[in-house]
């Protein structure tokens, strides 16, 4: 089945830095790569997604790389402010294609 | 409120009882997904439902665990002897797209503490 690892498990950034969260995974026939966050006692919510069929996507400061041949894809947020401070989870559709498989979690603090 | 609903929030039981968790989706999202997310870990896959049949139950862990979506709305987990390993936060999903390749809103989740 579907594998998805994610790192690194936790990143501390200045305000105003940029952060690099990677994520691989295992199936080449995945065509679908989101990134949700998740913060204390909520949720997660769906920040940025990317299909199969473009390498990169990009809104205000937060943008999604896709590399298909190494099966890897990568959240690159820009200006960190205090409140991206929160889990980030990469996934990937299972083999089915009925579900989708979560990595580990980055937790991201921002310090002012 | 026009999210997922989840109740209740908070459930403390004793190990060997049974549990039943509710997920209210948003209006008109045939997809419904159950995860399970342990402290520090990703949300793990439980179930998915299309409509009122479940159509993947593979992430369900063992016969103990089963979920039903009798009119295509709300659905129910079920958790049967419960074991204290069963402690974590149930998360429901809802989406609009079919399969793993759409958005899924989540509610806040259930927190289960099995004593």
């Amino acid at each position: 089945g579907e594998n998805v690892e994610q790192h690194p498990s936790t990143l501390s950034v200045q305000e105003g830095d940029s952060a690099v969260i990677k994520c691989t995974y295992s199936d080449s026939a995945s065509n679908y790569f989101p990134w949700y966050k998740q913060e204390l006692g909520k949720g997660p919510q769906l920040i940025i997604d990317i299909r199969s069929n473009v390498g990169e996507k990009k809104d205000q400061r937060i943008a999604v790389t896709l590399n298909k041949t190494a099966k890897h894809f990568s959240l690159h947020i820009t200006e960190t402010q205090p409140e991206d401070s929160a889990v980030y989870f990469c996934a990937a559709p299972n083999q089915a294609g009925t579900a989708l498989i979560f990595g580990k979690g980055t937790t991201l603090s921002v310090s002012s | 409120g026009a999210g997922v609903s989840q109740t209740p929030s908070n459930k403390v039981t004793e190990k060997g009882k049974y549990v039943e968790l509710r997920c209210d989706p948003i209006s008109g999202h045939t997809a419904l997904y159950w995860y399970r997310q342990s402290l520090g870990q990703g949300p793990e896959f439980l179930i998915y439902f299309q409509g009122t049949g479940a159509a993947d139950d593979s992430g369900l862990p063992n016969d103990r665990f089963f979920a039903v979506r009798p009119e295509g709305s709300v659905s129910t987990l079920k958790i049967q002897r419960t074991e204290r390993g069963d402690s974590a936060v149930y998360l429901c999903a809802s989406s609009l797209t079919a399969g793993g390749t759409g958005e899924l809103f989540f509610g806040e989740g259930s927190r289960l503490t099995v004593l």
